[in-house]
């Protein structure tokens, strides 16, 4: 157990198709990150926030769009992804913004997405 | 600016063999450095970090690292690899002022019996 948990663990899901991707973490820390992971490439920070907040977008597509409820659940919601989208989906947090940098970051295991 | 270069992006070593993962960084301003471990199915996971004092830093699991300064480098280095080692290990830095943050590409360990 991480102390983040992300679901599903797989999703395959086509072109035209509406799926989105749930992270939840009960560890009071007040920033959460979406990472993608592809083979071979650093790892690509997609959103940040903090206390909620959307503070970060690294120009990703509008086709991924995130959503923070409250500081314990990250959602990233995705529609008419393209096959170069597939790789691994992870999920992070920190005790804040800057807390990442210093004490590290508490990743899930994350979601392998497979677009079709 | 900075960034990070992991030279080998495999590395194959003998069961009970020591082992030496390369990182290098560049960066104009002071930096913190970690390394990160990922297993298979699994998130990433820190396994160490260097902030300030001492230049060689260590894990629970028999890991160290050292900060070299003049090389720039982190290396991360253990006297006798497991099985349980194989992994993808990822060096990381971030400024001190904690608002830049670079994960490297990556060196999959694999401990051969």
């Amino acid at each position: 157990e991480t102390g983040v948990t992300q679901t599903p663990r797989h999703l395959v899901m086509g072109m035209t198709n509406k799926k989105s991707l749930k992270c939840e973490q009960h560890l009071g820390h007040n920033a959460m990150y979406w990472y993608k992971q592809s083979a071979k490439k650093p790892l690509e920070l997609m959103f940040v926030y903090s206390l909620e907040e959307r503070v970060e977008n690294n120009s990703v597509p509008s086709r991924f769009s995130p959503e923070c409820p409250n500081s314990s659940h990250l959602f990233l919601h995705l529609h008419t992804l393209q096959p170069e989208d597939s790789a691994l989906y992870l999920c992070a947090s920190s005790q804040d913004r800057l807390g990442g940098s210093y004490y590290g970051y508490t990743f899930g295991s994350g979601t392998r997405l497979t677009v079709v | 600016a900075q960034s990070v270069t992991q030279l080998d992006s495999q590395v194959p070593v003998f069961e009970e063999a020591p082992v030496e993962l390369r990182c290098n960084y560049s960066s104009s301003v002071s930096v913190y450095l970690f390394w990160y471990v990922q297993y298979p199915n699994q998130g990433l996971q820190l396994l160490l970090k260097y902030l300030s004092g001492s230049t060689l830093v260590k894990s629970i699991n028999g890991f160290e690292a050292e900060f070299n300064k003049s090389q720039t480098s982190f290396h991360l280095r253990k006297p006798s690899v497991h099985i349980s080692d194989t992994a993808e290990y990822f060096c990381a830095v971030s400024s001190n002022t904690g608002n830049q943050f670079y994960f490297g590409t990556g060196t999959s360990l694999t401990v051969i019996p």
